[in-house]
């Protein structure tokens, strides 16, 4: 089973609301990633967690705050969004090799679609 | 330059042809190599993922890697209608942990 699940599958929010999206994976994979990806453009890397331990945060404003509660699911905590904000937010995961230094595949949930007005 | 660079399209071919799609990268210390193909408004899906020079076949598809040139690329056989959709080319490395690189992807269009 290689699924990801995300929820909601759409979000319209107010630039004073706060709102949460969530990710869970089954497949006992370490590492779970956070994406935001615009129209015709490819996902960008917001967050990385391995092991459950926030490993890659790439200068994303803190107005986007991830967490992982556990090795199956991943959060993303969202307050004072943006209009430019709106995209779609994909959650993936994978396998994690720390001693072998190989990248392994990561696989994608569905996406929340964000709206921020 | 960019880091991965693929021909954003649109490619046109037509049903029961070939389509290649092509992706170079600059990092010699890329390790791993994947495509995915993804639908207007759908999240990527896995097709392949490859890791040694040579090539690799599943079905209608191969992937070939020549880690000297630089480049993967994404064969197609027998393209479908249905194949129609962005081509998108992640190279994956470790730098602290695991990170993939996109391209900006190729849209592909398969002509009836």
């Amino acid at each position: 089973d290689t699924e990801v699940t995300q929820t909601p599958k759409h979000l319209v929010m107010g630039m004073t609301n706060k709102k949460s999206l969530k990710c869970e994976q089954h497949m006992g994979h370490r590492a779970m990633y956070w994406y935001k990806q615009k129209a015709k453009k490819p996902p960008e890397l917001m967050f990385v967690y391995s092991y459950e331990k926030l490993s890659i945060n790439e200068s994303v404003p803190s107005r986007f705050s991830p967490e992982c509660p556990n090795s199956s699911l991943l959060n993303l905590h969202l307050h004072a969004l943006q209009p430019e904000d709106s995209a779609l937010y994909l959650c993936a995961s994978s396998q994690a090799y720390p001693d072998r230094g190989i990248t392994d595949t990561q696989y994608f949930g569905p996406g929340t679609r964000l709206t921020v007005l | 330059q960019k880091e991965v660079e693929q021909n954003s399209g649109p490619l046109s071919v037509p049903e029961g042809a070939i389509a290649s799609l092509n992706c170079t990268y600059s990092d010699r210390g890329s390790q791993s190599f994947f495509w995915y193909r993804q639908y207007s408004g759908k999240s990527p899906e896995l097709i392949m993922s490859i890791y040694s020079n040579g090539d690799k076949e599943d079905g209608r598809f191969t992937a070939q890697l020549n880690k000297a040139s630089q480049y993967v690329s994404l064969l197609i056989r027998d393209s479908q209608p249905s194949d129609s959709a962005t081509y998108l080319c992640a190279v994956g490395r470790l730098s602290g942990t695991y990170k993939y690189i996109f391209g900006t992807g190729t849209r592909l269009k398969v002509l009836a």
